[in-house]
């Protein structure tokens, strides 16, 4: 399977600021999706990008908080805007391969944020 | 929508024993069911999945059993060793929202040596 790279790997970021995730893919890929994992809790999907189009962004997640970019099919941005303690989390991009609903979904590390 | 929901949260076994655990599903469409495996500080893995035409898949020590009508799958880990121990998640899939996975609450699983 293709491999996935995520970084930064860890940040600490001061309440206001942005900071923009970068996930890299070795192939092409279609669909790239970007998940939160808040401490000790499950994944929770925030958007779906795919190269060429806007993002689709889940209920509760609004591209003004989470902007994503796609330039390419090995490529990703998410950047966490306005920063708040409550943004703490590992923020995941993940790529499926195979069938569309059915191929199999593949994370990166992950990157662990925490907001003071 | 899809509901996933996971059982126990946490499971402690002690070595060489099997650990279950089990998930349910609302959505009878999803047709696709993961299984990852999240050791601390890295992302989650990929160990077993399932798709719908079939009942049972199994890989060495693992195994996932998946019954449709009663919408419920299972992570069945036998001979368990230290190694084992970490959160396991399962999903299911959203059909036809270009491969969405909706995922359980995890289970935290200890292998006791």
């Amino acid at each position: 399977s293709a491999v996935i790279s995520q970084k930064p790997s860890r940040d600490i970021c001061q309440r206001g600021t942005s900071l923009t995730i970068q996930c890299q893919v070795d192939s092409q890929v279609t669909m790239m999706f970007w998940y939160r994992q808040q401490p000790g809790q499950s994944l929770t999907l925030i958007a779906t990008a795919n190269q060429g189009s806007e993002a689709t962004y889940e209920s509760g997640f609004v591209i003004d908080k989470f902007p994503i970019s796609r330039p390419n099919l090995t490529f990703s941005t998410l950047t966490v805007s306005n920063m708040s303690p409550e943004d703490s989390s590992i923020y995941l991009c993940s790529f499926r391969q195979g069938p569309l609903d059915t191929g199999e979904l593949f994370f990166g590390e992950g990157s662990r944020l925490t907001v003071l | 929508g899809e509901n996933v929901e996971q059982h126990p949260s946490t499971l402690s076994v002690q070595e060489g024993d099997s650990a279950v655990i089990k998930c349910t599903y609302s959505d009878s469409a999803s047709n696709y069911f993961p299984w990852y495996k999240q050791e601390l500080g890295k992302g989650p893995q990929l160990i077993i999945d399932i798709r719908s035409n079939v009942g049972e898949k199994k890989d060495q020590r693992i195994a996932v059993t998946l019954n449709k009508t009663a919408k419920h799958f299972s992570l069945h880990i036998t001979e368990t060793q230290p190694e084992d121990s970490a959160v396991y998640f399962c999903a299911a899939n959203v059909y036809n929202q270009g491969g969405k996975l909706i995922f359980g609450q995890g289970t935290e699983l200890s292998v006791k040596p």
